[in-house]
């Protein structure tokens, strides 16, 4: 399996643009997490899917991030507009259920 | 609320010696608790986890991580640290009924010397 694959793995915007983050669970999974992490915050659960049904965005710290998961195999994190403060390493991590998470490499994101 | 604390942001160890990382939690009800690594530029990998059962849970790598309920710890230990253990160790916790998703401790940098 090639595990959780992330795309792209590094982007550089401006302050207003729109950035779309992009996940590929491991297949057979049914849980599908994003998450962000800084030096400030540490590792921050952004939203949670489940059988690609949002379960749990409270973590989405505002209006301006939205994820989707229109299939098994697929979710977006967008950010719109972006803003400098955005700018983090954003990690999906795909597993079954509640159980152990399997981690991507991150995408890291510089809003300039 | 759930939550964990690893005291340490770093520890350091030489090459052949024994390391201890360590964790403590908080949660209602019983744990669920986990240990990821995370290589520098990658994503955390999930090293072992307790769910139930035997207090001392073994892992890749040749971790091992012993579950106190009493002091509510799950520190990771190693016999013989490797300069390629060198990285940074997140312990997480959940609870293990009803819903709800894992809370990561910040992470200790581990750094083993040659």
């Amino acid at each position: 399996d090639a595990g959780v694959i992330q795309s792209p793995r590094h982007e550089v915007t401006e302050m207003g643009q729109e950035v779309t983050l992009r996940c590929k669970p491991i297949s057979g999974h049914n849980s599908l997490f994003w998450y962000r992490q800084t030096m400030m915050r540490g590792l921050e659960l952004l939203i949670y899917f489940n059988n690609n049904v949002p379960i749990d965005d409270s973590g989405m710290p505002e209006d301006r991030f939205s994820a989707k998961m229109p299939n098994a195999s697929f979710s977006t994190l967008k950010i719109q507009p972006s803003e400098p403060r955005d700018s983090a390493v954003y990690f999906c991590a795909s597993g079954l259920d509640l159980n152990e998470q399997y981690f991507g490499p991150g995408t890291r994101l510089t809003v300039t | 609320a759930q939550s964990v604390a690893q005291p340490e942001d770093q520890v350091n160890v030489a090459e052949g010696n024994p390391l201890t990382v360590k964790c403590t939690y908080s949660v209602s009800g019983n744990p669920y608790l986990f240990w990821y690594v995370q290589y520098p530029n990658r994503g955390l990998q999930f090293l072992l986890k307790y769910i139930t059962g035997d207090n001392l849970v073994k892992g890749s790598y040749g971790f091992e991580a012993e579950f106190n309920k009493s002091q509510t710890s799950f520190h990771l230990k190693k016999p013989s640290a490797l300069v390629s253990d060198s990285a940074l160790y997140f312990c997480a916790v959940r609870r293990n009924s009803g819903y709800s998703t894992l809370t990561f401790g910040k992470g200790t940098m581990l750094l083993v010397s040659p």
